[in-house]
This record gives C-alpha cells, structure tokens and sequence, in this order.
C-alpha cells in the first residue's frame, strides 16, 4: 500500500493563480483532512470530509475549497493564492471508529510570490 | 482556535540521554496521540492513548494518558541521532473528527 500520496510536492505561484493540490489514500478510510503547517507552528486544519459526500469547515477555511471527489480521493483547492498561503500542505486520513489515528501524506510545499 | 500547551518548545541534549516531554490543557480529551515528524516529511504516528492513566510503550518511547484526562507525557530512553525531529502531541476531545494539535517540541542532538 502506498498509503496517502500528494501531488505535486512542490509547487511555485504568481499571486492571483490558481491550483488545486491532490491527495489520494488507498487505505479503504472513511475521513480525509487537509492542514496546514507554517514555521515553529503546528498544524491547522483547514478542511476535512467525514466520509465520502461530505465537507466541512476547519480552524482556517478562508481561500480554499475541497472537493470529496470519492472515497480515495480529497483535494484542496486555491482559486485566487495569496503570499499568506504559502505553507506546506499535508493531506490526512483516518479509519472508521472512535479512535481518530490520522495517517500522513509526506506534503505539498507551496510558495506564493 | 484551540490548542494544546505543549512544552519544551525545543529540546538540546547529549545522545544517550533521556528525553521527557509534555502537553496540558483546560480541556478533557478522550484520544491522546504522539506523532514525530522527520525534516521533509509528514507527521507519523508513535503512540496513541485511549484511556486516562493508560501507559504505552513503543521500543524506547513510553506515553501516558494523564489521570486527570487533560494531559499526556512522552519520555523517550537513551536517545539516539536519528531521534532528532519534531515531536507532536495531538488529542481528540470528542467525535467531532478534529484532532488539537500541540505546536510541538523539536529535539536536537548535540554532536
């Protein structure tokens, strides 16, 4: 199993582009969740989907939208990036039950000029 | 939002020594997790704790649930260089899917 697989892991921006950061999960899990993480800070959720069909607001939702696309598959997308969103991108995802053990992709490092 | 206090904030230590780390809160959790993160990489998940005053051990790393439910310790034995990283702890007050996050403790290994 690959377990959860981001793309791109890089990526560079002009202010005002847009683009959509992929996360993929083929552990059969039921939740996905995107974070951000910026420097000597832990991480922020900013959107996650319970199971598959439904999205919903984190810490920091502004600027973003999702798209639950299908069980394996959640991504986050920037429809007009700001500098304020440079950061490094991590997709996530749990099993079904009380015990949320959250399973990481290795990240998207974004930076927006 | 909230947050977990998670302390120290970094960590300098001589290899072989041990390492103790801790996060509180005002708030009850039911889930206390401890996850590390490599330079470059995503977190990983090292232990994860259910019940209050539960111990847990993986190889040199132990965790616990604190009694009170608002706190949870993790002491790693006889450190060694590949160690260094940045430590996390995370708890789960409910079923509401939303994981709190500590802002995390960076270990580093002095040569």
């Amino acid at each position: 199993n690959a377990g959860v697989t981001q793309t791109p892991k890089f990526q560079v921006l002009k202010t005002g582009q847009s683009m959509t950061l992929q996360c993929a999960q083929d552990m059969n899990h039921n939740s996905m969740y995107w974070y951000r993480q910026d420097p000597g800070m832990g991480l922020r959720l900013i959107y996650y989907s319970a199971s598959e069909g439904t999205t919903d607001k984190g810490e920091v939702p502004n600027g973003y939208n999702v798209s639950r696309l299908n069980k394996r598959e959640f991504s986050l997308r920037l429809e007009s990036a700001a500098p304020s969103q440079t950061s490094v991108y991590f997709c996530a995802s749990t099993g079904r039950g009380a015990y949320n053990e959250q399973f990481f992709g290795p990240g998207t490092r974004l930076t927006v000029l | 939002g909230q947050q977990l206090n998670q302390s120290p904030q970094s960590m300098f230590i001589q290899e072989g020594e041990d390492v103790s780390m801790n996060c509180t809160s005002s708030s009850i959790f039911n889930t206390w997790l401890w996850y590390k993160q490599d330079p470059g990489e995503g977190p990983v998940l090292l232990i994860a704790l259910y019940k209050a005053g539960e111990l847990t051990s993986n190889g040199r790393l132990t965790a616990q649930f604190g009694i009170t439910r608002k706190d949870s310790f993790l002491n790693i034995s006889a450190s060694i260089p590949s160690d260094v990283g940045i430590y996390f702890c995370a708890g789960l007050m409910d079923s509401n899917y939303q994981l709190i996050w500590g802002a995390g403790t960076k270990l580093i290994i002095k040569p």
